[in-house]
């Protein structure tokens, strides 16, 4: 198995730019989680997803932040418009109802840079 | 979620066990702790977890104290590539989501 996969591996862009971030869940996991780490607030989860269903966003933090996951084998961590303090490093992770929605598999994460 | 308290840093010789322990005083009897490590410019990675008997894989062991407010993890022969920042989570296993990871603890091994 591949694992978690994330695209791009690093961003950087320009503020007011749209950014949207990749992932690719494990198969047949049923639960994807969006994580932001940054030195200053640590590592905070931002949404996840249950069979394709936005369970809890309350982690997102304002409009400009959005997440869609449109079938069992993709979801996007979308911004528009971006700002430099969203520069961080997003995770994207994914587990299996079976194994406990705590045992996460993390990709390797999206470096953003907002200049 | 119950918070949890770890040492900031911590060191080990190559080759020893290392301990880390973790404070959670406040959990709660159907809150599990969790255990992950972070190597640094990768994501997280998931070790071990446990209710309240001790538990123990190809990774690592678990030890919970039998009043529940104190967990050890043992990695019975450290390497070099356990350098890592390691998290202690506490989280009911129904729960998919609603805390941090904390600070944690910075381990290094050392040759």
């Amino acid at each position: 198995d591949a694992g978690v996969i994330q695209s791009p591996r690093h961003e950087v862009t320009e503020m007011g730019q749209e950014v949207t971030l990749r992932c690719k869940p494990i198969s047949g996991h049923d639960y994807l989680f969006w994580y932001r780490q940054t030195m200053m607030r640590g590592l905070e989860l931002l949404i996840y997803f249950n069979n394709n269903v936005p369970i809890d966003d309350s982690g997102m933090p304002e409009d400009r932040f959005s997440a869609k996951m449109p079938n069992a084998s993709f979801s996007t961590l979308k911004i528009q418009p971006s700002e430099p303090r969203d520069s961080a490093v997003y995770f994207c992770a994914s587990s299996f109802r079976t194994r406990g929605y705590n045992e996460q598999f993390f990709g390797p994460g999206t470096r953003l840079t907002v200049l | 979620d119950a918070k949890t308290t770890q040492p900031p840093s911590m060191d080990c010789a190559e080759g020893r066990a290392a301990n880390l322990p973790c404070n959670h005083s406040t959990i709660s009897g159907n809150e599990y702790v969790y255990w992950y490590r972070q190597i640094h410019s990768q994501g997280p990675q998931y070790i071990i977890h446990g209710l309240k008997n001790n538990e123990t894989n190809e990774m690592a062991s678990l030890i919970i104290t039998e009043d529940r407010k104190s967990s050890t993890l043992i990695l019975p022969h450290a390497t070099l590539r356990d350098t890592a920042v390691y998290y202690c989570i506490v989280r009911v296993a129904t729960n998919a989501g609603k805390s941090t990871f904390g600070d944690g603890t910075t381990l290094t091994v050392k040759p």
